[in-house]
């Protein structure tokens, strides 16, 4: 069974960079899927945020293209994600999930990451 | 981008009783579409893809319909489990994807 786990700091500072990583357990990245990062912030809905595929060809929702880098490290089986400049706005649950097809077949279970100085 | 409408927000539904769950997309999306549920502090679970093939373990209760850009998800007989948050999702501009604003389904 696939079993994915976000890692990373809780709160972050505004201006700063939010890095956050996603270890996936039970499948190899490096056998195909994309996987992605979706948040939601405290009492409203999700939020897609982009995608990679083992490869590393990502792809990014366009009002956060700006300030998203998703990466992938296929020798300790995770990936990544960096929000640079981040505001309170930014405030969320952060989830990884497995694509499979274009619907989320797997997710972790979520990091709240919180921005205040 | 394709904005997807849900409607209503909240649905008030008695335990035993049918729930009808709507999802609009602004343009064509084909049959690329996804619903989940999302009970609080838990992370979202996928019901339903190719707008109406159930996923691996969900109870057949649960049905989706719809093409192009007007989709259902029904719940035939609400279970006391099944009051959540339900989302829909398009994959049609794949690997753009984008949700609905959710809808919450509250017992009655």
């Amino acid at each position: 069974q696939v079993q994915l786990q976000e890692s990373g700091p809780g709160l972050v500072k505004p201006s700063e960079t939010l890095s956050l990583t996603c270890t996936v357990s039970g499948y190899s990245i490096s056998s195909g899927y994309y996987w992605g990062w979706i948040r939601q912030p405290p009492g409203k809905g999700l939020e897609w945020i982009g995608s990679i595929y083992h490869s590393g060809s990502t792809y990014y929702n366009p009002s956060l293209k700006s300030r998203v880098t998703i990466s992938v490290d296929t020798s300790k089986n995770q990936f990544s994600l960096k929000l640079s400049s981040v505001t309170a706005a930014d405030t969320a649950v952060y989830y990884c999930a497995r694509d499979d097809s274009g619907s989320y077949i797997g997710w972790g279970q979520g990091t709240l990451v919180t921005v205040s100085s | 981008e394709i904005v997807m409408t849900q409607s209503p927000a909240t649905l008030s539904v008695s335990p035993g009783e049918r729930a009808t769950l709507s999802c609009r997309a602004s343009q064509s999306v084909s049959s690329n579409l996804a619903w989940y549920q999302q009970k609080p502090g838990q992370a979202p679970r996928l019901l339903i893809y190719g707008a109406s093939t159930r996923a691996t373990g969900i109870p057949a209760r649960f049905s989706g319909s719809g093409s192009g850009t007007e989709f259902t998800l029904t719940i035939s007989s609400l279970q006391s489990e099944d009051f959540a948050v339900y989302y829909c999702q398009q994959y049609n501009n794949w690997p753009l994807y984008s949700f609905g604003q959710g809808t919450k389904l509250e017992i009655k």
